[in-house]
């Protein structure tokens, strides 16, 4: 099975500031897909963004980006500006190209200092 | 709005008195999730059910078991709740095994 590793536990960030969370992976495929899942507390876990392995492009969706480094199987997430409400908790995923579940890590919990 | 909805969102019972968690989806997914989530931990998929197909994850627990009826409707049984039982449990649902699950808010369930 897939292993995803989130080697922080907890992280804080000044509002305004930007903060990159770290998500490491092991496979043996070539091809799957990263998430960055978003839990805040009591709320629902929601989808930050997404990316495809095949795609070179490191993926953005307004403040949030990510670093994708396939070769060393990184996938670091970047968050700019950061804002109270993304004070959350920060699940890594992995999922294999038709594969029956997401592989988490087991998150990093955001605090954004005011 | 779309959405993944689980009911309760706390429940309390006792050790060895069966509970049922519910789940229910306006997405018209075909794929509805079970993942167990402990304190500090990562979700941990419980089964999944491909349309009406039932699949088990090895090491998921007898105690366990689901039920879903219909398209929208997935329901979580813990025959006999044991103090390891006290989770969050999340439902989750995909189409097929494309992209990404979309999650409900989970049941927080406290084993007395």
């Amino acid at each position: 099975a897939q292993t995803v590793t989130q080697s922080q536990p907890e992280m804080s960030v000044q509002e305004a500031e930007t903060v990159t969370l770290s998500c490491t992976y092991d496979t043996s495929e070539s091809d799957y897909y990263l998430f960055w899942y978003k839990q805040p507390p009591s709320r629902q876990m929601i989808l930050v963004i997404r990316q495809e392995a095949y795609k070179q492009q490191n993926a953005t969706e307004n403040r949030f980006s990510v670093n994708f480094q396939k070769a060393a199987k990184s996938f670091s997430l970047k968050i700019s500006d950061s804002q109270l409400g993304d004070a959350a908790m920060y699940f890594c995923a992995y999922r294999s190209i038709g594969g029956n579940q997401f592989y988490f890590g087991t998150g990093t919990s955001l605090t954004v200092i005011p | 709005d779309a959405m993944v909805i689980q009911n309760p969102r706390y429940q309390v019972t006792q050790f060895g008195k069966p509970v049922t968690l519910s789940c229910s989806q306006t997405l018209n997914h075909n794929v509805m999730y079970w993942y167990q989530q402990k304190s500090s931990q990562a979700p941990k998929l419980l089964f999944h059910y491909y349309d009406k197909d039932f699949n088990n994850e090895a090491d998921t627990p007898d105690n366990f078991q689901s039920r879903r009826p219909n398209t929208s409707f997935c329901f979580l049984d813990i025959r006999s709740p044991g103090l390891g039982d006290a989770a969050m449990y999340l439902c989750a649902t995909s189409r097929d095994f494309i992209l990404e699950g979309f999650f409900g808010p989970g049941t927080r369930l406290t084993v007395l």
